[in-house]
């Protein structure tokens, strides 16, 4: 079962930053928390992942909480291209359980 | 980013016939892949971790007589569904697992095949 909860839906202006949170209250040591998103009828994109640093690479940051048991993604300049279901997951052993995840609409 | 292609991309069949669906991983050899099902508005759901060399693992409740998951070589791994019926209607998507070493342990997705059965 997936051990993340994430809002359902979120709406963002374009070119403003998108914060996407994500609870993660039961991760463990060694757990990482990933990030991918899904445009509609196409397989899941990875976008980051992290153990327990903020990390940041060319599509997104994540802000991992100091006691982990939170993330956020941010998209830095949300795009309409950015609009897409996105999901954080929490790995057990090198299985994706994936959640519900959160509808990300961009509004021009 | 690596690259895990499938095919087809959609298919459609007769009910009690049987479909094969591929996943390559295309510029990386993955001992390791994944296939997942997603009904429409759903998430994905993991059905099975397919090992090269070594039979697959299936989540509980999946069917391993149902879904057939052959990994037999580093480049390529195969999922038929036999028998199939109109519930067995879906989004089928594979990854492929990233070797430590690669770039960043994590999986790679295909696009995704469409299955309908009539």
């Amino acid at each position: 079962d997936a051990k993340t909860t994430q809002p359902t839906s979120m709406d963002c202006a374009e070119g403003r930053a998108a914060n996407l949170p994500c609870n993660h209250s039961t991760i463990s040591g060694n757990e990482y928390v990933y990030w991918y998103r899904q445009i509609h009828s196409q397989g899941p994109q990875y976008i980051i992942h992290g153990l327990k640093n903020n990390e940041t690479n060319e599509m997104a940051s994540l802000i991992i909480t100091e006691d982990r048991k939170s993330s956020t993604l941010i998209l830095p300049h949300a795009t309409l291209r950015d609009t897409a279901v996105y999901y954080c997951i929490v790995t057990v052993g090198n299985q994706f359980y994936f959640g519900t995840g959160t509808s990300l609409t961009v509004i021009p | 980013g690596a690259v895990v292609s499938q095919h087809p991309s959609r298919v459609i069949c007769k009910s009690g016939t049987s479909v094969k669906i591929e996943c390559r991983s295309l510029d990386f050899q993955a001992t390791t892949m994944f296939w997942y099902r997603q009904f429409p508005k759903q998430s994905l759901m993991l059905m099975a971790t397919s090992n090269e060399g070594s039979k697959a693992t299936y989540e509980q409740g999946v069917e391993k007589d149902k879904f057939l998951i052959n990994h037999a070589s580093l480049t390529l791994s195969t999922l038929t569904v036999t028998s199939a019926h109109p519930e067995d209607s879906s989004f089928y998507i594979c990854s492929a697992e990233i070797p430590t070493g690669f770039r960043t342990d994590t999986q790679y997705f295909g696009p995704g095949t469409r299955l309908t059965v009539l």
